[in-house]
């Protein structure tokens, strides 16, 4: 069993704070690191697929980064705004073909 | 617009009466995956199927089964369920391949699954 790790656990910002948080994973075997973001209620959605060392990709005010040398992504977000309160899940998919999820970061914004 | 559907949304069951979780798909994935997500825990695959292929989690209890009549459905049957199951149960879909959008994951709302 592989590990992925999130941390925090959980976050209470202010809206018009900026916040990041990490999902750390095996740096071996890898194929591609995914984050959803799964609001209360609704479908876990694509955020970001990342597959090389060094990757960064933004979609508006949310942005990651990839370093698969030591087995970390950031997920930033700036500004944030009460609609960004959602659960973050990191997924790290290996040359095995099978994703293996972090805990999730819980993001709530506070207006 | 939902492109994987699960039903129930909400299952309420008794401790060892039988239930059934359905999935379906307009998406015309080839693989599909049942995740089982108790809370503050990771998501946690149970099985997947790529085409009919059925992949079974080797920790996977056998009380868990699984049916892929075909590609838009897939069935999570709980043969006797205990309170250890009561979690979310998340059914994804993705395109396995190479190019934009494949391997992505694209979830349903899930199915909350309460054991009295």
């Amino acid at each position: 069993i592989l590990n992925v790790e999130q941390s925090p656990q959980s976050l209470h910002v202010q809206e018009g704070d900026s916040t990041n948080f990490t999902c750390s994973f095996p740096s071996s075997n890898f194929y591609a690191l995914h984050w959803y973001r799964w609001e209360t209620a609704k479908s876990p959605e694509a955020l970001f697929v990342m597959t090389l060392n060094g990757d960064e990709k933004k979609k508006g005010r949310i942005s990651a980064t990839l370093n698969t040398k030591e087995g970390y992504s950031y997920l930033y977000i700036k500004g944030s705004q009460p609609e960004d309160s959602a659960t973050y899940l990191c997924a790290f998919l290996g040359t095995g073909n099978q994703f293996y999820f972090g805990t999730g970061t819980s993001l709530t914004v506070i207006p | 617009d939902a492109m994987v559907i699960q039903n129930p949304r909400y299952q309420v069951t008794q401790f060892g009466k039988p239930v059934t979780l359905s999935c379906s798909q307009t998406l015309n994935h080839n693989v599909m995956y049942w995740y089982q997500q108790k809370s503050s825990q990771a998501p946690k695959l149970l099985f997947h199927y790529y085409d009919k292929d059925f992949n079974n989690e080797a920790d996977t209890p056998d009380n868990f089964q699984s049916r892929r009549p075909n590609t838009s459905f897939c069935f999570l049957d709980i043969r006797s369920p205990g309170l250890g199951d009561a979690a979310m149960y998340l059914c994804a879909t993705s395109r396995e391949g190479r190019g934009t959008g494949a391997n992505v994951l694209t979830f349903g709302a899930g199915s909350r699954l309460t054991v009295l």
